[in-house]
């Protein structure tokens, strides 16, 4: 399995636009969750999903943020309109396990928001 | 919300020598994790172990649990140039798929 993958690696925007970061799960995981990781914050979990539901998105930090799951193996986390506050490394991380077992990070995506 | 604090929260040995990390936390766990995380990369799981144990190893890892003291330390024996990464614990509480991560620990060891 090629492991949790993330696009883009990397996204420069300007403050008001839109941004939409894309996760691909290990196939088989029925756990899908959001990070954010920034220096002073450290790493803070978004939002997570169980076969594609919604579990727990009291992570998310304002109306701003929205997540989907439409299947399996798809999950968006889109920031509209971006800020630069915003700016930070976010990672999906995928497992297949309940009661908080392993999870599989991807590689992330590094925002900066100008 | 912060769970699990590391201490130290940076630490530097030479290669060949031990590395001890320790991970304080608050409340009632299932199970507590360890990861590393190398500059620009992923987190990846090192080690899991659950309320009911006290001592585990994996390879040249070796984790201890005192629930008693709500605290778990790492040991990385024999250290390597490329055990240099950032450690964090997480810990998983009881109910709950979510993991709650220390803000972790950066390990630099000098070949």
């Amino acid at each position: 399995d090629a492991g949790v993958i993330q696009s883009p690696r990397h996204e420069v925007t300007e403050m008001g636009q839109e941004v939409t970061l894309r996760c691909k799960p290990i196939s088989g995981h029925d756990y899908l969750f959001w990070y954010r990781q920034t220096m002073m914050r450290g790493l803070e979990l978004l939002i997570y999903f169980n076969n594609n539901v919604p579990i727990d998105d009291s992570g998310m930090p304002e109306d701003r943020f929205s997540a989907k799951m439409p299947n399996a193996s798809f999950s968006t986390l889109k920031i509209q309109p971006s800020e630069p506050r915003d700016s930070a490394v976010y990672f999906c991380a995928s497992s297949p396990a309940r009661l908080a077992g392993e999870q599989f990070f991807g590689p992330g995506t590094r925002l900066t928001v100008l | 919300s912060q769970q699990g604090e590391e201490d130290p929260q940076a630490l530097s040995i030479q290669e060949g020598e031990n590395a001890t990390m320790n991970c304080s936390y608050k409340t009632s766990i299932n199970n507590l994790q360890w990861y590393r995380q190398n500059s620009g990369r992923g987190l990846v799981h090192l080690i899991l172990i659950r309320s009911n144990e006290r001592e585990k190893h994996s390879g040249r890892l070796r984790v201890t649990l005192d629930t008693s003291k709500k605290s778990s330390s790492l040991l990385i024996t024999a250290s390597r140039a490329a055990d240099t990464a950032s450690y964090f614990c997480a810990t998983g509480e009881g109910g709950s798929e979510k993991l709650v991560f220390g803000k972790g620990m950066k390990l630099t060891v000098n070949p």
